[in-house]
């Protein structure tokens, strides 16, 4: 079975800091998807980056960026010039990948939450 | 489409008493999704479906809990004899799949509160 496993529960920075969120997982699989989810107080789970096992390269978005080390099975988030709006929950997640895959659901780790600081 | 909607959005239920939440997933999506959240911690998986299909359920899932999607569209989630430990948020999500599963979108939750 897959696990994900963030280690930090709760992180605060500065405005305007770079901020890096851990998570690591353990899987068998070679191919799969993993994930950042950000969750602010109150509001609804939204993506904030993907990854594709097979993609060598880091996953950006912006301000966003991810450290993939498939061999170290470690996944960690990058949040530069931090805006108090980053405040939330983040969650790692994990999906398997294949077509009609029955067994793609997401886990998810148990989140990180993120105080930006003015 | 306005995305992922749960209805309803709160309830509070005497112990012992059942509840339905509905899901209805962005139209076009085949794949849904039940997550079950307490607080300060991840979303807990407890079932999904591939359109009509219930794929796969959690051991969370007690016999107390059923879930259906019966035209693979909306789907409801049923708790009988709710107990304390049943109050949670509840997650619904949604996503395509077509050859291969794409970014799955989230409600924003149906709060559940056994008193």
């Amino acid at each position: 079975a897959q696990t994900v496993t963030q280690s930090q529960p709760e992180m605060s920075v500065q405005e305007a800091e770079t901020v890096t969120l851990s998570c690591t997982y353990d899987t068998s699989e070679n191919n799969y998807y993993l994930f950042w989810y950000k969750q602010p107080p109150s509001r609804q789970m939204i993506l904030v980056i993907r990854q594709e096992a097979y993609k060598q390269q880091n996953a950006t978005e912006n301000r966003f960026s991810v450290n993939f080390q498939k061999a170290a099975k470690s996944f960690s988030l990058k949040i530069s010039d931090s805006q108090l709006g980053d405040t939330a929950m983040y969650f790692c997640a994990f999906m398997k990948h294949g077509p009609r895959n029955r067994d793609d659901k997401i886990i998810f780790g148990k989140g990180t939450r993120l105080h930006i600081l003015p | 489409d306005t995305g992922v909607s749960q209805d309803p959005r709160h309830k509070i239920t005497k112990r012992g008493q059942n509840v339905t939440f509905r899901c209805d997933p962005i139209s076009e999506h085949n794949r849904l999704y039940w997550y079950r959240q307490t607080l300060g911690q991840g979303p807990e998986f407890l079932t999904y479906f591939q359109n009509e299909a219930q794929l796969e359920k959690s051991r969370l899932l007690s016999d107390r809990f059923s879930a259906e999607r019966p035209k693979g569209s909306f789907s409801t989630l049923e708790i009988q004899r709710t107990e304390q430990g049943d109050s949670a948020m509840y997650l619904c999500a949604s996503s395509l799949v077509q050859g291969e599963n794409t970014e799955a979108f989230f409600g924003q939750g149906t709060r559940l509160t056994v008193v």
